[in-house]
């Protein structure tokens, strides 16, 4: 069946601007993760979903930062007034549950660069 | 705090020989722990898991990890490396009271020399 798709693939923007990111997880998924990949911290968590539960938010790095769900599947990743330092691969993940031993599948990634 | 270390950020083998990867893991509780892989320019793919079944996990492309509490370590081997291994290996950690979480280690880049 069908991964996890993100878009678009790429995504270049100038300083200040408002970029969104967006997330089709794999289908019967009910929990929804997304992860950013940056040459100086690494792979870092920012935000999950699990269905209609409140979301947590602890790994996002800033309130220009917010993320949504809907209808429980495809998801968005709002940054906004960007930042240079916002430059980097954001990856999205999508798991049958929200549970620590369940594997996460990742999408390929949108790579953001901020000008 | 949960963390999660590799121990060499590059690794360097012959086609043919065996791979060795290191991780040690910190967790306050028995986590389940993974092994990704990163192609160039693709996406994260699981290679294996263990989540407090046996020990010693097999994965794919005949990777396996053997889980050490003792040694609080999971490290990657494999037999013999092909061609098509090169890429970036992350050990990761998903302590099992947050949520399906997950925590990486910084990340080992496997070269294969032919």
């Amino acid at each position: 069946g069908a991964g996890v798709s993100q878009s678009p693939s790429n995504k270049v923007t100038e300083k200040g601007k408002d970029v969104e990111l967006r997330c089709d997880p794999i289908s019967g998924h009910t929990a929804l993760y997304w992860y950013r990949q940056s040459l100086g911290q690494g792979l870092e968590f920012l935000i999950y979903f699990q269905g209609n539960s409140a979301p947590d938010k602890s790994g996002l790095p800033s309130d220009r930062f917010s993320a949504e769900r809907t209808g429980g599947s495809v998801s968005t990743l709002t940054i906004q007034r960007t930042q240079q330092e916002d430059s980097a691969v954001y990856l999205c993940a999508s798991s049958l549950r929200r549970e620590f031993n369940y594997e996460q599948y990742f999408g390929p990634g949108t790579r953001l660069t901020v000008t | 705090a949960q963390s999660v270390t590799q121990l060499d950020s590059h690794v360097s083998v012959s086609e043919g020989t065996p791979v060795l990867l290191r991780c040690n893991y910190s967790s306050s509780y028995s986590p389940s722990l993974f092994w990704y892989v990163q192609h160039p320019n693709k996406g994260l793919q699981l290679l294996l898991k263990y989540t407090s079944a046996a020990t010693l996990v097999k994965g794919i492309n005949g990777f396996e990890a053997e889980f050490k509490k003792s040694e609080t370590s999971f490290h990657l081997t494999k037999p013999s490396a092909h061609m098509s291994d090169a890429a970036e290996y992350f050990c990761v950690v998903s302590p099992y009271n947050q949520g399906g979480k997950l925590i990486f280690g910084q990340g080992t880049e496997l070269s294969v020399k032919p």
